[in-house]
């Protein structure tokens, strides 16, 4: 258990929807990043937040967006979905240190039929 | 271009015997992590190398950062099948905020 929790596990959605997905950072990390997983891309970077604030910007679409809550859970929304997004969403946190070692969450896995 | 280039991509071998994969890129890092992921499940970090030529060993993994510090290797002694999964290495970002950037992985499997 590396401490991340996210909601939910598993989401099935359609076309055109919008979804929130929501992580919790282990106790005392400050920043937590997220990243997309599909089956032909990897595991790509979307955004990173630091205490409340954005850090860093990835592949990240205009459809997508983010925010890190005061209590530093976070939350990602996804809208007008398209069935390419189908992918793993993961969430990690850091202590941003030297060597950012990175904790993740143990993913939402998106369906969009 | 990726800029970290991991190899093989995939890799299916019976459990007993030995494995390296690799991880190499044009660009010199100050530290390099390597993760394991298993299916449906994060990754996990494994181990953060920093110095040139540093080897770090975690049971049966030996992790070897190169002397320049542009590649990496982990060395699997007597697979088992619980070492199957993807492994990816990382480096962090100086530039963008320190996150991480992946590359694409071994995908190992481990027969019985």
């Amino acid at each position: 258990d590396s401490g991340v929790t996210q909601t939910p596990k598993h989401l099935i959605t359609a076309t055109g929807q919008r979804v929130t997905l929501r992580c919790s950072p282990r106790s005392g990390d400050l920043s937590v990043y997220w990243y997309q997983q599909s089956l032909d891309q990897g595991l790509q970077f979307l955004i990173q937040y630091y205490n409340g604030e954005e850090r860093a910007k990835g592949n990240i679409l205009e459809r997508f967006s983010a925010q890190q809550f005061p209590d530093l859970h976070s939350e990602l929304n996804l809208s007008s979905l398209e069935l390419g997004d189908s992918a793993l969403y993961f969430c990690a946190s850091s202590v941003q240190g030297a060597y950012n070692e990175q904790f993740f969450g143990p993913g939402t896995r998106l369906t969009v039929l | 271009t990726q800029l970290l280039e991991q190899s093989p991509q995939f890799l299916s071998i019976q459990e007993g015997e030995n494995l390296t994969v690799y991880c190499n890129s044009s660009s010199v890092f100050s530290s390099l992590q390597w993760y394991r992921q298993e299916p449906g499940e994060g990754p996990v970090l494994l181990v953060t190398v920093v110095t040139g030529g540093e080897v770090k060993k975690l049971k049966r993994l030996t992790f070897q950062f190169g002397d320049a510090r542009k590649d990496s290797s982990l060395h699997i002694t007597a697979a088992q099948p619980g070492d199957t999964g993807l492994y990816l290495c990382a480096i962090k970002e100086e530039t963008s905020g320190s996150r991480l950037t992946f590359g694409e992985g071994t995908q190992l499997t481990v027969n019985p």
